[in-house]
């Protein structure tokens, strides 16, 4: 069973450009997560997407943060314009469903921006 | 609110020693408890939860925790630690329904040849 799929895995960028990441979550599984992870913390929920409904945006920034699930599978989070601050990893999550909470991971676009 | 916190930032044991990593929450009722381990440019690995029932948990690669209500710990243990278990471990809980993991801060571990 193939595992979640996330591309990039490395993204340089300078501050002010666009810049997307892609998921491809469990094949079935309905939940998908975004995550952010700042160097030498855990990861922190962005969003969740049950289907292709974002059910938990709360901690999303929307003023540059964005994303979407189109059809219910993969998924693209965007940040326009990038900030230094916004250096990370973005790690992508799915699940079967919100109340197993046994989420896969996958390996993270890390994210630098000069 | 929830939260988690994983005192030790890095641990360094020697190989065929055994391990505890630290791991204590804070939430009002019988949280889900979880340990994940990442290793360097991975995502990170489900290594065991509790939801309920027998407080010691086993499980993937030999890993086992304890679940101790009075202390709100959930310890993560090892009996004997191979060169390979180096990485970092993050313990998380999930409460509420929000289905939100909130994730400690995470804890390296280093291992000695």
């Amino acid at each position: 069973e193939a595992g979640v799929v996330q591309s990039p895995r490395y993204k340089i960028i300078e501050k002010k450009q666009p810049v997307a990441f892609w998921c491809n979550p469990i094949s079935g599984h309905n939940t998908l997560y975004w995550y952010l992870q700042n160097l030498g913390q855990g990861p922190e929920l962005l969003i969740r997407y049950e289907n292709e409904e974002a059910v938990d945006d709360s901690q999303l920034p929307k003023d540059r943060f964005s994303a979407e699930r189109l059809k219910g599978v993969d998924s693209t989070l965007k940040i326009q314009p990038a900030e230094l601050g916004d250096s990370a990893v973005y790690l992508c999550a799915s699940s079967l469903s919100p109340d197993s909470y046994e989420q896969y991971f996958g390996p993270g676009t890390r994210l630098t921006v000069t | 609110a929830q939260s988690v916190t994983q005192p030790d930032i890095h641990i360094t044991v020697s190989e065929g020693a055994s391990l505890e990593l630290r791991c204590n929450y804070s939430y009002g009722a019988t949280p889900y408890l979880f340990w994940y381990v990442q290793s360097p440019g991975q995502g990170l690995q489900l290594l065991l939860k509790y939801f309920s029932g027998d407080t010691l948990v086993q499980g993937i690669k030999g890993f086992e925790a304890e679940f101790k209500r009075s202390q709100s710990s959930f310890n993560l243990r090892k009996p004997s630690v191979h060169w390979s278990d180096a990485a970092e471990y993050f313990c998380a809980v999930g409460a509420d329904s929000s289905y939100k993991l909130i994730f400690g801060s995470g804890t390296r571990l280093l291992v000695r040849p």
